[in-house]
């Protein structure tokens, strides 16, 4: 198992400015996934955050506006860039664990409000 | 593109009554379904990963059965209490992709 912290748990935002969430695993994980969940919507991967390369990003979702950094084997931020109303959503980063079937250890989440 | 359904959206039950919600998917390149339950301001809990064919699961009050030929796994809550109330979701991790594919959630109230 593991145990993830996020900061911050909310934040309310004006548009055309920026925020970074951080994440704070427990132990060293190779692969961190960062998902949001637009109101009404299904949880969506955003991007997959690997310790000393790139994140890989999923279709629709792009560097410049979700700019990820994974420093080391705990940690990991998203920043979601020139915000807009559309980017009110819940943030979650996550962990798997291969030996289950690929569970997912997830954060408590970071509600975001753009006004 | 692959979908996951989940209904019904919201459900109000009272105390004590048994209550059951699906999870649709697709029946190809089934690798595993999750549960998970979520209450607010909390993280996503694991509660089942279902595997096989006719599987069923059970942790408590809480079950779950698997139907990969159909596409179709419902969640029965016995004697659903209070502390029930939190959003189901179901996850589907595809071998194609090795992804999941989130379903929207199932939100649960359970009134006193």
């Amino acid at each position: 198992s593991a145990v993830i912290s996020q900061k911050p748990s909310r934040d309310i935002c004006q548009r055309g400015t920026s925020l970074t969430i951080q994440c704070q695993v427990d132990s060293q994980v190779t692969m961190m996934f960062w998902y949001r969940q637009q109101p009404g919507q299904s949880l969506t991967l955003i991007a997959t955050a690997n310790q000393g390369s790139e994140a890989t990003y999923e279709s629709g979702f792009v560097i410049d506006k979700f700019p990820i950094s994974r420093p080391n084997l705990t940690f990991s931020t998203l920043t979601v860039s020139n915000m807009s109303p559309e980017d009110s959503s819940i943030y979650l980063c996550s962990v798997e664990v291969r030996q289950s079937y690929n569970e997912q250890f997830f954060g408590p989440g970071t509600r975001l409000t753009v006004l | 593109i692959l979908n996951v359904e989940q209904s019904p959206q919201s459900l109000h039950v009272q105390e004590g009554d048994s209550t059951n919600f699906t999870c649709s998917f697709p029946s190809s390149n089934f690798y595993a379904l999750h549960w998970y339950r979520w209450e607010t301001a909390k993280s996503p809990e694991a509660l089942f990963v279902m595997t096989l064919n006719g599987d069923e699961k059970k942790k408590g009050r809480i079950s779950a059965t698997l139907n990969t030929k159909e596409g179709y796994s419902y969640l029965y809550i016995k004697g659903s209490q209070p502390e029930d109330s939190a959003t189901y979701l179901c996850a589907f991790f595809t071998s194609g992709t090795y992804k999941y594919i989130f379903g929207t959630g199932t939100r649960l109230k359970v009134l006193a």
